[in-house]
């Protein structure tokens, strides 16, 4: 069965500091790996995606960026936290069937809180 | 734009009745799925149950059932037998060719006792 991990689990982080959050999905291969971000009691914004080793697609401007250095590791990165940055961080994977991506299966999240 | 609209934000419910969840969404594309999922406090999402649109037979998942109306373009989802661990967010979402999925505000969901 597949399973997916992300940590750490809980983070706070002064202004300006250097965020690194992680995901790893095991017991599968050439997943879809999503970022995204939830702001409390809001839904989720979809922050970047991935579809292979090295391919990364952006879909909000802002001060993040992903990195996929390998097939079941995707990478939340900044080089400087913003106060608008804090939030549950929810990682997620899917695989393809036919013509479609299916269902996307989500990782324990990270609370990420900026002072 | 592709959008999903759940018009309730806050539903309560007693214990072993039934309830349910709203949800509209506007595409034009004729080759998509609908979800919902479930956020409990640990804020895990959840995947609940899954619709394809080709799919005229509405899903159903133990005690979780969806009405769908395509050309309505709805989407609701019945809890049957409603119990106290059914407590928590409920997002209403949908995926399309391009690899995006779309979630809606979600439904705070009480059961009480």
């Amino acid at each position: 069965s597949q399973t997916i991990h992300q940590w750490p689990a809980t983070l706070v982080q002064p202004v300006g500091s250097p965020l690194s959050l992680e995901c790893t999905v095991e017991g599968t291969s050439n997943p879809n790996l999503y970022w995204y971000r939830q702001a409390a009691g809001r839904g989720l914004q979809l922050l970047f995606y991935s579809v292979g080793i090295g391919q990364i697609s952006s879909e909000v401007p802002q001060n993040l960026s992903a990195s996929r250095p390998q097939d079941r590791q995707f990478i939340l990165s900044s080089k400087k936290l913003l106060l608008s940055d804090s939030g549950f961080y929810l990682c997620a994977w899917s695989r393809m069937t036919g013509a479609m991506w299916e269902t996307q299966y989500f990782g324990p999240g990270t609370r990420l809180l900026v002072l | 734009a592709q959008t999903v609209t759940q018009s309730q934000p806050e539903m309560s419910v007693q214990e072993a009745e039934t309830v349910t969840l709203s949800c509209t969404y506007d595409t034009s594309e004729s080759n998509y799925y609908l979800f919902w999922y479930k956020q409990p406090p640990s804020r895990q999402m959840i995947l609940v149950i899954r619709q394809e649109a080709y799919k005229q037979q509405n899903a159903t998942e133990n005690r979780f059932s969806v009405n769908f109306q395509k050309a309505a373009k709805s989407f609701s989802l019945k809890i049957s037998d409603s119990q106290l661990g059914d407590t928590a967010m409920y997002f209403c979402a949908s995926l399309y060719n391009n690899n995006d999925m779309r979630f809606g505000a979600g439904t705070r969901l009480t059961v009480k006792p």
